[in-house]
């Protein structure tokens, strides 16, 4: 059963912190992801990445950055919080080849609350 | 305009009823098809998959792409409380990895 953990269910941070919000799948996928998802807007692609140590910019990537040192793990960092990063933060992975076209399997989720 | 389009509901029926959730894309070029159910405080789960056009069946749930309309649609027969959930569905082109979401749609089945 494939399992993706994320490090906090909920986090509250102040204006200007710096956050580290940790990602960790355990099926060996070669590709991870971190949307954000808000009211009405659905999941917005933030990043994501094909192998380790590759990254790609997604749809709304101003403010944040990403690390993929290990294969397993996933970092979505906001190097100066604001409080319109104040979201849910979502992270994905799935294997390269999959008769499920890629089908993404999903953390539990971060609640993002900045103040 | 948004290449996904869902709206967001939220959709409330009672116990029994036939449910139809849909989407509307404008990229002709995509091919997977996809319905997530999230429950409340989870991550999305993968409910229905589809390629290209066509109907597919799972026990209550039938996936449908119409693609001359450029229309996917997910019916749920004889809805239970346990299926309220917000509904998004995804879709991608065969060439890339990343999933075109809709904003999902909130689903109440009423006891």
């Amino acid at each position: 059963d494939v399992k993706v953990t994320q490090s906090s269910r909920y986090l509250v941070k102040r204006t200007g912190e710096k956050v580290f919000l940790e990602c960790v799948q355990d099926m060996d996928h070669e590709n991870m992801f971190w949307y954000r998802q808000d009211p009405g807007l659905g999941l917005r692609l933030i990043y994501f990445s094909y192998d380790v140590k590759m990254k790609e910019k997604g749809d709304i990537p101003e403010g944040y950055s990403v690390s993929r040192e290990k294969k397993e793990r996933f970092s979505l960092i906001l190097e100066s919080a604001s409080t319109n990063q104040t979201s849910m933060y979502l992270c994905a992975s799935s294997p390269i080849q999959g008769g499920l076209g890629n089908e993404q399997f999903f953390g539990p989720g971060t609640r993002l609350t900045v103040l | 305009q948004k290449e996904v389009e869902q709206d967001p509901g939220p959709l409330s029926v009672p116990e029994g009823a036939i449910v139809s959730l849909n989407c509307t894309y404008s990229n002709s070029a995509f091919q997977y098809f996809m319905w997530y159910r999230q429950y409340s405080r989870k991550g999305p789960e993968l409910l229905m998959y589809t390629y290209s056009s066509g109907n597919k069946e799972d026990g209550r749930f039938t996936a449908q792409v119409d693609k001359s309309s450029k229309y996917i649609s997910l019916f749920i027969r004889d809805s239970q409380p346990s299926d309220s959930a917000t509904y998004l569905c995804a879709m991608r082109r065969s060439s890339n990895y990343q999933l075109i979401w809709g904003a999902g749609t909130k689903l109440i089945i009423k006891p």
